[in-house]
């Protein structure tokens, strides 16, 4: 069974828009990632938070991890058509490196 | 190779066929995840190597899952006796790190099993 849910499910914006996804968890974690997945392919590494830091960026994401509340956002800004993809949040319990993921948000970006 | 390689990328299986799945990890990377991808939702762990030990199995669904990493580097994902509920992407990653502190995990392209 999987960590948490991710919300929205979808989400449909406009090139140059800002789009934020949500992920909750359940247990207590080492560390939250998030991984973005284009249509019939591998899941790429995007960033990664550890449990006592509050935020981090690169690029254009932020994410936020508030342990209290046991969630985190993933915010694209300045979105671009190739940002089209799934987005999922995955958390590392410290068990080895195994990863539990969130549903996903399908994210549309449109020209 | 540069990245993860899972052979192969698309499979068909008549129900009641055994299935082998391929995965080369990043030459080096000590820890390999096998994952689960059902069409719609987000991987679901299957497995877990560090080396050539089978640490974690706890998420292979059934005994007709098995899999190997002999050498501590190529693995297999045996199915044996294919159903149609195993029809999924399978996804192999591997990381370099084990412990406290996790790493990334570099995933592969999976492979499509479609049984029929």
């Amino acid at each position: 069974s999987q960590q948490g849910e991710e919300d929205p499910q979808a989400l449909s914006i406009q090139e140059g828009e800002n789009a934020t996804m949500n992920c909750s968890y359940k247990t207590s974690i080492n560390n939250l990632q998030w991984y973005r997945q284009n249509s019939g392919r591998g899941l790429v590494h995007l960033i990664l938070i550890r449990s006592n830091e509050r935020e981090k960026h690169s690029g254009r994401l932020r994410v936020t991890l508030d342990t209290s509340k046991k969630s985190s956002s993933l915010l694209i800004t300045a979105s671009r058509a190739a940002d089209t993809a799934s987005y999922f949040c995955a958390t590392d319990a410290n068990q080895g490196g195994k990863l539990i993921f969130g549903q996903g948000t399908e994210l549309s970006v449109k020209p | 190779g540069a990245g993860v390689s899972q052979s192969p990328r698309y499979k068909v299986a008549k129900r009641g066929q055994d299935v082998a799945l391929r995965c080369d990890p990043i030459s080096g990377h000590v820890s390999l995840f096998w994952y689960q991808q059902a069409l719609g939702q987000g991987p679901e762990f299957l497995t877990y190597f560090q080396n050539e030990a089978q640490l974690d199995k706890s998420g292979l669904p059934s005994d007709r899952f098995f899999a190997e990493r002999p050498e501590g580097s190529v693995s297999t994902l045996k199915i044996q006796r294919t159903q149609q509920e195993d029809s999924a992407v399978y996804l192999c990653a591997s990381s370099s790190r084990t412990g406290a502190r996790g790493t990334e995990a570099f995933f592969g392209q999976g492979t499509r099993l479609t049984v029929v």
